[in-house]
């Protein structure tokens, strides 16, 4: 079945970008979606890249998709201690979105 | 900004006890979701819902589940017979072509 992988923890200094790797094996995939949970709260939809682009940028933030390698990033310039959260990337799968297990970003001064 | 919102945010029932959990979907939306997340695991697909019916279900909704949309405005998941395997957080989503949007969550825990 589909699967979505990601590594669990990631540890950046304040100002430093930070990047967030996945991997997903369902080759038709039509979108690739990035989510942010702070504790305790929901999921935040912070970006989406359709399947047919390499890259997308907005603000902040910069979405790469290999589609070839079934892999998909995501860069946080001048990641800001708010940044702190678990991020999810998320393939929508026909009618569905399949997650990752998530990782969390810690941002120390 | 148009929000998904959802009720309660936290709810305690006892096994065997039956909850409805309740979502209103963006307005224009026509695609609806449930998820659930069992803490400190991944968020995992429970069932679609389109032109008011079930599109698509995962192995977790079994016949104890149930989800109905009673007016235009809101979206139930109904659990029968609450089990403690249930307790997690329940995440209610709604989609237009694109863009796919969730509420904060209902933090179930069946005691």
């Amino acid at each position: 079945g589909e699967d979505v992988e990601q590594s669990l923890f990631l540890s950046v200094r304040e100002g430093d970008s930070s990047v967030i790797n996945c991997t997903y094996t369902d080759s038709s995939s039509t979108y690739l979606y990035w989510y942010k949970q702070e504790p305790g709260a929901g999921l935040q939809l912070l970006t989406y890249i359709f399947s047919n682009m390499d890259m997308k940028q907005d603000q902040r933030l910069t979405v790469l998709l290999n589609k070839k390698d079934k892999h998909l990033s995501l860069r946080i310039a001048d990641t800001q201690t708010g940044d702190s959260a678990i991020y999810f990337c998320a393939e929508r799968d026909t009618d569905k979105l399949i997650f990752g297990t998530g990782t969390r970003l810690q941002v120390f001064p | 900004e148009p929000e998904v919102t959802q009720t309660p945010s936290h709810q305690v029932t006892q096994m065997g006890q039956e909850v409805i959990l309740r979502c209103v979907p963006i307005s224009n939306h026509l695609y609806f979701y449930w998820y659930r997340q069992i803490l400190g695991q991944k968020v995992e697909f429970l069932v679609s819902f389109y032109n008011n019916e079930i599109s698509e279900k995962s192995e977790i909704f079994d016949d104890q589940f149930s989800v109905e949309r009673p007016d235009g405005s809101n979206f139930t998941l109904k659990i029968r017979s609450t089990k403690l395997e249930d307790s997690a957080m329940y995440f209610c989503a709604s989609r237009d072509n694109t863009e796919a949007f969730f509420g904060q969550g209902t933090r179930l825990t069946v005691v």
